[in-house]
């Protein structure tokens, strides 16, 4: 069984402390992205990675950072959690062909206080 | 500028009814994929179409992808309390390019 494996469910978390968000796949897939959801807006997507060591900016990178040190793990990086960086964070992966399904993680439900 | 739009935002309808969600954009795709997406989990694909005027049927669910390959449809037969949930259209624009979601169909089934 296929899966992506996000470190947390929930966590809460101060304003101003760095945050760390861990994401996993055991599916060998060349392709992981971090997306934020919040009611009204949908996915917005934060950051992806292609390969490993490579990063792309999303739609609304700013605040975040990510690193891609091995393949099957893609970390999100909140460097000083604000109150507007509460949501729920989805990590997914897909691999390297068109047209293929793409694989979520439970996602981490962050608040920051 | 979302580039897909999906309607209704929010549907609640009685258990029995039919229901169909639309996923539009002035886009060409090289596939659209339909997600579903329960309370505190992560999106699940349901189905991928991939043809223009492709019809896919999952037992009560018939999706439908437009001729030129813009929009798609989710028509649900005979409504039932555990198709409550969210439901995500994605726009696959091809290889190099992360997928595009729709904001999702808020699908509320009453018994």
């Amino acid at each position: 069984d296929v899966k992506v494996t996000q470190s947390s469910r929930y966590l809460v978390k101060r304003t101003g402390e760095k945050v760390f968000l861990e994401c996993v796949q055991d599916m060998d897939h060349e392709n992981m992205f971090w997306y934020r959801q919040d009611p009204g807006l949908g996915l917005r997507l934060i950051y992806f990675s292609y390969d490993v060591k490579m990063k792309e900016k999303g739609d609304i990178p700013e605040g975040y950072s990510v690193s891609r040190e091995k393949k099957e793990r893609f970390s999100l990086i909140l460097e000083s959690a604000s109150t507007n960086q509460t949501s729920m964070y989805l990590c997914a992966s897909l691999p390297g062909t068109v047209n293929t399904e793409a694989f979520f993680g439970q996602g981490t439900r962050l608040t920051v206080v | 500028t979302q580039l897909l739009e999906q309607s209704p935002q929010f549907l609640s309808i009685q258990e029995g009814e039919n229901l169909t969600v639309y996923c539009n954009s002035s886009s060409v795709f090289s596939s659209l994929q339909w997600y579903r997406q329960e309370p505190g989990e992560g999106p699940v694909l349901l189905v991928t179409v991939v043809t223009g005027g492709e019809v896919k049927k999952l037992k009560r669910l018939t999706f439908q992808f437009g001729d030129a390959r813009k929009d798609s449809s989710l028509h649900i037969t005979a409504a039932q309390p555990g198709d409550t949930g969210l439901y995500l259209c994605a726009g696959d624009r091809g290889p190099g390019t992360p997928l595009v979601f729709g904001k999702g169909t808020r699908l509320s089934v009453i018994a």
